[in-house]
Formats: structure tokens, sequence, C-alpha cells
């Protein structure tokens, strides 16, 4: 197993344009999250999935976002009608998670979005 | 409201000039906290993870240390390749709030 995989790395749109990012995480990880992540910043939780279920939503994910996850493996978050505040990285992460005891997350190298 | 600070936010030091990171931290219930390293352009990468105050983990010239309200990152004789950013993070509790609040990082430059 390499990691966790995002593609694509990079991604140049213009405004109003919808975007999708896909994220594979580690196999034998069950739980997987997207943060975002702005320059000079930390990255910011958007949202995660416990198998195929989205547990939580930050209220950084407005109505224009929508992630996925089916059958609980790879994951996708669209942007649709994106806006010029929405240029970032986009970071997906994964973890194990089993009774009360749950792993470190590991990083993606991330997509870059650019919006024009 | 949960809340993590670290400092301070930049950080220069000389080759083998040792030094320390903070991070404080204001949750409701620790599930753990995190230090990545991170590389511009790149992703996060994971370091330590400590449980409990009084915990300490070491790998190569770092070393964190945990107290019940702040983490030390502390480098020991850096050289140049150490430098990039350093997060931290904490995972709270709660059965569904399993999630991870980064502080804002401190960009260390070590210079040769």
């Amino acid at each position: 197993d390499t990691g966790v995989s995002q593609n694509p790395r990079h991604k140049i749109t213009k405004r109003g344009q919808n975007v999708t990012f896909r994220c594979d995480p580690i196999s034998e990880h069950n739980r997987l999250y997207w943060y975002r992540q702005t320059l000079g910043q930390g990255p910011e939780f958007l949202t995660y999935f416990q198998n195929e279920a989205q547990l939580e939503k930050s209220r950084l994910l407005s109505d224009r976002f929508s992630a996925e996850r089916p059958k609980g493996s790879f994951s996708t978050l669209e942007i649709q009608r994106t806006e010029q505040g929405d240029s970032a990285m986009y970071l997906c992460a994964s973890s194990f998670a089993v009774g009360g005891r749950n792993t470190e997350a590991f990083f993606g190298q991330g997509t870059r979005l650019t919006v024009v | 409201e949960d809340q993590v600070t670290q400092s301070p936010e930049a950080l220069r030091l000389q080759e083998g000039e040792s030094s320390s990171l903070n991070c404080s931290y204001t949750v409701s219930g620790l599930r753990g906290l995190f230090w990545y390293r991170q590389d511009p352009g790149k992703g996060p990468e994971f370091l330590f993870t400590l449980y409990s105050a009084g915990e300490e983990k070491e790998k190569e010239r770092l070393k964190a240390t945990l107290t019940k309200k702040e983490s030390f990152l502390h480098i020991t004789a850096p050289k140049p390749e150490d430098s990039a950013t350093y997060l931290c993070a904490v995972r709270t509790e709660g059965t569904n709030f399993n999630k991870f609040y980064f502080g804002s990082g401190t960009k260390l430059n070590v210079k040769p």
C-alpha cells in the first residue's frame, strides 16, 4: 500500500464551473476525512466518513459542496459553481477506528484548486 | 470552544541551535495530540501521537512532550533538512465527533 492517494494534484478552473476530486484511502482504514488548507493556515475540517456513512459536516461545507464514499472505499468531493474563495489545498486523510480506539490520520498529498 | 494555538508562528535557527515549538490547547476531552510535519505543496506527514500528560515520544532529533494544557516539540541540533512547517492537532471525545483540530503551524527555517 502506497498510502493515501489524491487526484488530481492540481486543478485550475473557471469561476462557476464544477470540480470533483478523488481520494483513495489506505486500504484497511475505515475512516476518511476531508480538510481544506489555505496559505499559512492549518488544515480546516470539512467532513468525515465512517465506512460509507458521512458522520459529520463542518459549517464550512456550504450547499455547493458534497462528498460521497460509496461502498466505504474511495471518496469524492465535488464543488459546484466554484468561487474564487474556494481556491485552496484540499486534503484527504484516513485512519482506522475500532471500539474506542482510533489511529492517527495519514494524509494524502492534496489537490491544489485554483479558481480563476 | 475547542482551540489549538501554536507558537511561534515562525522560527529561524542556525544549524545545531536547539529550540522548542509550543502547542497549547483548550478542548473538551482530549483523545490524542498529534504532531505533523508539512513541506511546501505537500500533505502533512505524521510524526507523533501523545495520549496522556507526562508522555514523551522521540524520533531522531525530535522529541514531543505533553502536559494537561500544552505540548512541546523539542528539536535538538537541527539540520537544514528539518526546515518545514510543524503542525499540531488534537482529537476530541464524543461518539461521532472524532475529528482533528489543527493549529496554524510553526514554520521552521534552519540555516546552514
